[in-house]
């Protein structure tokens, strides 16, 4: 079945400093890829998606690129500020028959950044 | 309109009662998702409205799990005789129609069985 496995957390980033998060997916077939965030207290958010290869997704400066060859779909930030603190969820959809665009989520990642 | 609503957004339950929670799903949305997430993991996907048409359903929906949506607007899910590893968040979304992807998760409810 298909799956995805990111980077286990807790992260903790000073105020500035370059953000990676690692993603990687395993599909029969091209899913999509997301990117949710989820700040305390609120419903999940999409921060920024992809839907084939090589696209390169981005929002509020974080950015994210399907790679088909890596099977995967890495989210990067050159310069974290403390409103980024939150649980950021990697994600694939591969749309069924019935047109259930299903969402399969990572563990997440809870991300702080300390100024 | 207000995104997808939730309600209630918290449930405290004893063991072996019946829970019934409620999504309203943007309107013009025909296709309506619930999901669970367990502390510390990702949600996980339960089950699939298209309009009133539940169309798909995961395993981890036992037979204690019931899903309606009977006019294709809101939607219900039903827990009977609940148990303690049924405490989680469920979450509910819906997308539109045109293929566009305007998937939009309301904040959830909280279940806690005690």
């Amino acid at each position: 079945g298909n799956s995805v496995t990111q980077m286990e957390g807790p992260v903790t980033l000073s105020e500035e400093a370059f953000l990676t998060i690692n993603c990687t997916y395993t599909a029969t077939g091209y899913p999509s890829l997301f990117w949710y965030v989820q700040y305390p207290g609120e419903g999940l958010q999409l921060l920024l998606k992809a839907t084939k290869a090589d696209d390169k997704g981005s929002n509020k400066g974080f950015e994210a690129t399907y790679r088909k060859e890596t099977t995967s779909f890495h989210l990067e930030k050159g310069s974290v500020q403390v409103s980024d603190s939150a649980v950021y969820f990697c994600a694939l959809s591969m749309i069924s028959n019935f047109g259930n665009e299903k969402l399969t989520f990572g563990t997440g990642t809870r991300l702080t950044i300390i100024p | 309109d207000t995104g997808v609503s939730q309600d209630p957004r918290h449930k405290i339950t004893k063991r072996g009662q019946n829970v019934t929670f409620r999504c309203d799903p943007i309107s013009e949305h025909n296709r309506l998702y619930w999901y669970r997430q367990t502390l510390g993991q990702g949600p996980e996907f339960l089950t699939y409205f298209q309009n009133e048409a539940q169309l798909e359903k995961s395993r981890l929906l036992s037979d204690r799990f019931s899903a309606e949506r009977p006019k294709g607007s809101f939607s219900t899910l039903e827990i009977q005789r609940t148990e303690q590893g049924d405490s989680a968040m469920y979450l509910c979304a819906s997308s539109p129609r045109d293929g566009t992807w305007g998937y939009t998760f309301g904040s959830g409810t909280r279940l806690t069985v005690v």
